[in-house]
């Protein structure tokens, strides 16, 4: 069966730097997604990861290990707004997207 | 630039009603539409995709249904809502052309089934 793995839930501290894992066993792999989503709201694209390695955007990281099955998002200098929902997703041989079940990120003053 | 919208954003129905979530995306054409829900703690769970008008691919068997008159506009339906069918449902967009194939998601609608 295809499967994403998340930590359920995390708290940081505002300022600090916290890592957010994602492994995952799909049948096949056509890239990785990381959203964000507030409560309540949609999700929105952060950022995606076809090839190994680390993708930088400002204050959010994405890195992508295809051997290993393994993703993490870096947010750093973390702020209150970062309180959200993260949610890792691959794209398997087919094109379809499977969802992981999310991690709840609390950010604490 | 490119939109989508959804509606209603909350409703709350009885068991046994009709249900009817409309979607419409701007600013493009020919897109791939999705119908998700998402449940507490859950994955999104992909309900139907459509790649063109008339076009229907369902992922979950349901007491639901999906429908794209229009390029633009994709609809979910319901003939008669179970109490299960109560969840977060959302539309999304992707491009046809980009290698990404990132989804961009509408505002959502939360459904109570009472």
């Amino acid at each position: 069966g295809q499967n994403i793995d998340q930590p359920t839930e995390m708290t940081a501290t505002e300022g600090a730097i916290v890592q957010i894992n994602c492994t995952y066993q799909t049948s096949g792999f056509n890239g990785l997604f990381w959203y964000q989503q507030h409560a309540g709201e949609a999700p929105t694209f952060l950022s995606y990861n076809v090839l190994d390695g680390l993708e930088e955007k400002g204050r959010f990281s994405s890195f992508l290990s295809r051997s290993k099955g393994y993703s993490y998002l870096l947010l750093k200098e973390l702020q209150m707004k970062d309180s959200a929902s993260y949610l890792c997703a691959v794209k398997d041989s087919n094109y379809q997207l499977i969802w992981g079940a999310g991690t709840k990120l609390i950010i604490k003053p | 630039s490119q939109t989508i919208h959804q509606w209603p954003a909350t409703l709350v129905q009885p068991v046994g009603s009709p249900l009817s979530l409309e979607c419409t995306v701007e600013g493009t054409s020919n897109p791939n539409l999705y119908w998700y829900r998402q449940a507490a703690g859950r994955g999104l769970q992909l309900l139907f995709y459509s790649v063109g008008i008339g076009q229907i691919s369902s992922e979950v068997p349901q007491n639901l249904s999906a429908s794209r008159p229009q390029d633009r506009q994709f609809i979910l339906s319901s003939k008669k809502l179970l109490l299960s069918d109560s969840g977060f449902y959302l539309c999304a967009w992707s491009s046809q052309d980009r290698d990404t194939g990132e989804l961009f998601f509408g505002e959502g609608s939360r459904l109570t089934v009472l």
